[in-house]
């Protein structure tokens, strides 16, 4: 069974910091790597999908890498803004087109 | 293009009440999902679809049913609601149109439901 945690649980950061976000899972045998953005409430918004092939993604200010064979993957958010305070999921899918999903890093970034 | 929503938004229960959410997609997606979402816990699947006509079950189907009569809907029941089925439910879809491994799920807003 795939298990997918996110270390820290909670993270605070002065505005500006860069933010590092961590996901692991205990099977190399995936298929992509999915990051995702959920505001209180609110519902999943994706923001990266990282195919299995391939070592790192990015989009504007977020990048995504995934080291496959030590089962991790960083979510990189430079100079963060107040905007980027959410809770950050990453799933994994499987070669059952399932995805199984961390419980989540909780980032605040203050003013 | 509406994406996926969901209906309710928000349903209070009673314990043995029973109920249906609705979950719809309008980008002619073949898999549709639902899950469950619980403080601490992360999502965590309920059923699936892999097709209209298709259903199957995933982490935590007990207690709940599903139908999928239309590509477009997956419906999830709850036979007799029980306090432990209080969570956020999420409906989501995707496409297997391009290679497998660029199957990004899109998820729904969300389906508060408090059991009482």
């Amino acid at each position: 069974k795939q298990e997918v945690t996110q270390i820290p649980a909670a993270l605070s950061v002065p505005e500006g910091e860069n933010l590092v976000l961590n996901c692991s899972f205990t099977d190399s045998a995936i298929y992509n790597l999915q990051w995702f953005r959920q505001d209180p409430g609110k519902g999943l918004t994706s923001l990266l999908l990282i195919q299995s092939s391939q070592r790192e993604q990015t989009s504007g200010r977020l990048n995504a890498s995934l080291d496959k064979s030590s089962g991790r993957s960083t979510l990189y958010i430079a100079a963060s803004q107040p905007g980027d305070s959410a809770t950050y999921l990453c799933a994994v899918r499987r070669s059952d087109y399932k995805l199984s999903f961390g419980a989540g890093t909780t980032v605040t970034v203050r003013a | 293009n509406a994406g996926v929503t969901q209906t309710p938004k928000f349903r209070v229960l009673k314990t043995g009440q029973s109920m249906t959410l609705l979950c719809a997609q309008d980008m002619n997606h073949e898999y549709m999902y639902w899950y469950r979402q619980d403080p601490g816990m992360g999502l965590r699947l309920i059923h699936y679809s892999v097709g209209e006509g298709t259903t199957a079950k995933g982490e935590v189907p007990d207690g709940y049913n599903v139908s999928r009569l239309k590509k477009q809907n997956f419906l999830l029941g709850l036979e007799s609601a029980a306090p432990s089925q209080t969570s956020v439910y999420f409906c989501a879809s995707s496409s297997i149109k391009l290679a497998d491994s660029y199957n990004e799920q899109f998820f729904g807003p969300g389906t508060r439901l408090t059991v009482l």
